[in-house]
């Protein structure tokens, strides 16, 4: 199975910031890579996939780029809506796999 | 639109089996992979297989393996995931998620069900 790192588990973060999540693959994963915003009781929402693409409806203040076993999600000016726990999850191969999770939260 | 609305909260004791009903609208049903994806209390997310709702093939995890059955039924456009043998850790919440079209590149979850909250306890 490809494991899933990501960094950091948690950060602080007012509004207006810009932040950063960084996840690695264990093996390459070309552009097979989704992040996902999950917040308390609800359903993964997906955010961007194929490392880049950015999912229909979502603000475009979220951002991703990386390739092969490298990935980063950027949100460029954190509101207040953006508090929330972000994955990143490989769909390069069966079984899905996901990091372990970044709580963003409120500085 | 597309929406995923999954059966209700469960409490069974332990051995015993669930199951899980997600019922699909707004797209075509047998067009797309579905999966399942399960979250302990406070933990992350685990995946737990997938239903091709057209040839009804499956792919589950290791982990499940022979505790878990995918099954569909199109005419309906419902997918079911029944997970039997119950023990305490199987606690969750459970989700369904419409993955890629079927025959295309390998993509997320696009769209998710609103989790059904299983509790196994004696």
């Amino acid at each position: 199975d490809i494991q899933m790192t990501q960094s950091p588990s948690s950060l602080s973060a007012s509004v207006g910031d810009r932040v950063t999540i960084t996840c690695r693959a264990s093996q390459s994963i070309s552009t097979y890579l989704n992040w996902y915003q999950q917040k308390p009781g609800k359903a993964p929402k997906l955010l961007i996939y194929a490392a880049s693409s950015l999912q229909s409806g979502v603000p475009s203040r979220f951002s991703g780029s990386g390739s092969g076993t490298d990935f980063t999600l950027t949100i460029s000016s954190l509101q207040p809506e953006d508090f929330a726990t972000y994955y990143c999850q490989q769909s390069y191969s069966i079984p899905w796999t996901f990091g372990q999770g970044t709580t963003v939260e409120i500085k | 639109q597309v929406q995923l609305v999954q059966s209700g909260a469960e409490v069974k004791k332990p051995g015993a089996s669930v199951k899980v009903s997600c019922k699909a609208s707004g797209y075509t049903f047998s067009g797309y992979y579905m999966h399942w994806v399960r979250q302990a209390p406070g933990q992350g997310l685990e995946w737990m297989g997938w239903i091709n709702p057209n040839s009804g093939g499956t792919n589950y995890a290791q982990k499940f393996q022979g505790r878990v059955t995918m099954t569909r039924d199109t005419s309906i456009s419902t997918a079911y995931m029944e997970l039997s043998r119950l023990r305490s850790d199987d606690t969750a919440v459970y989700y369904c998620a419409r993955g890629n079209a079927i025959a295309a590149a390998g993509t997320g979850g696009d769209y998710w069900g609103q989790g059904t909250l299983l509790t196994v306890s004696s």
